[in-house]
């Protein structure tokens, strides 16, 4: 079974439209986190929930709204979206700040 | 600003070398760090997790220290193999914060 899985897998679409990516983990961590992972391969914080509440927004445009309707469950709203959102946004997990945290596989988002 | 600086950015050696690779923080109040492998495309891979309170996490070739008052981690990667290529990345849990940061990854060739 995957801990943490990301759907979809591939995005492509086009400027202005609005998109979700949603993420799911069974392994019954409290926390749970948005990165993204940028043309130069650096991977960035974006958003952290802890048992449904935000609890880490890291300057992000407010085109991004994360959703958490329950503790295994962190979704991802983009509004309007533009070239530069063009990346690869990972999903993760983690127990508490002490546990190690499990990433999903990614999704690749390419704006045209 | 606590920030996570990997060295080298890339590695190349032939296989059965002994792989060094390595990962500085600029504050030594951690939780844990971690350690990835990311291959291309693909999601992140945990490889170690290394909690305040230890020196070294091992686990089959892998070896990772950690060195707080330094500020430094390790991996070693004993007898390299091919299939050992990858990017390989350390993220570090700040006590003061609630998410990994991470380096910006070694990305290490294995020659056949």
């Amino acid at each position: 079974d995957t801990a943490v899985s990301q759907t979809p897998k591939y995005l492509v679409t086009q400027m202005g439209n609005d998109k979700s990516i949603k993420c799911e983990q069974n392994l019954g961590h409290d926390t749970m986190y948005w990165y993204k992972q940028d043309s130069k391969k650096f991977l960035k914080i974006m958003f952290s929930y802890n048992n449904k509440e935000l609890i880490i927004n890291e300057t992000v445009p407010n085109r991004f709204s994360p959703k958490s309707p329950d503790k295994a469950h962190l979704n991802l709203h983009i509004n309007s979206l533009e070239l530069g959102d063009s990346a690869v946004y990972f999903c993760a997990s983690s127990q508490s700040v002490l546990g190690g945290y499990t990433f999903g596989s990614g999704t690749r988002l390419t704006v045209v | 600003k606590q920030e996570v600086t990997q060295i080298p950015a890339a590695l190349s050696v032939p296989e059965g070398e002994n792989l060094v690779l390595n990962c500085s923080f600029t504050d030594s109040a951690i939780y844990n760090l971690q350690w990835f492998r990311q291959d291309p495309g693909k999601g992140l891979t945990s490889l170690l997790l290394i909690q305040s309170s230890q020196r070294e996490q091992t686990s089959g070739r892998l070896n990772a220290s950690l060195d707080k008052s330094s500020g430094r981690s390790t991996l070693y990667i004993a007898a390299s193999q091919p299939g050992d290529s990858a990017t390989y990345l350390c993220a570090v849990s700040f006590s003061n914060d609630y998410k990994l940061s991470f380096g910006a990854g070694t990305t290490v060739t294995v020659r056949a």
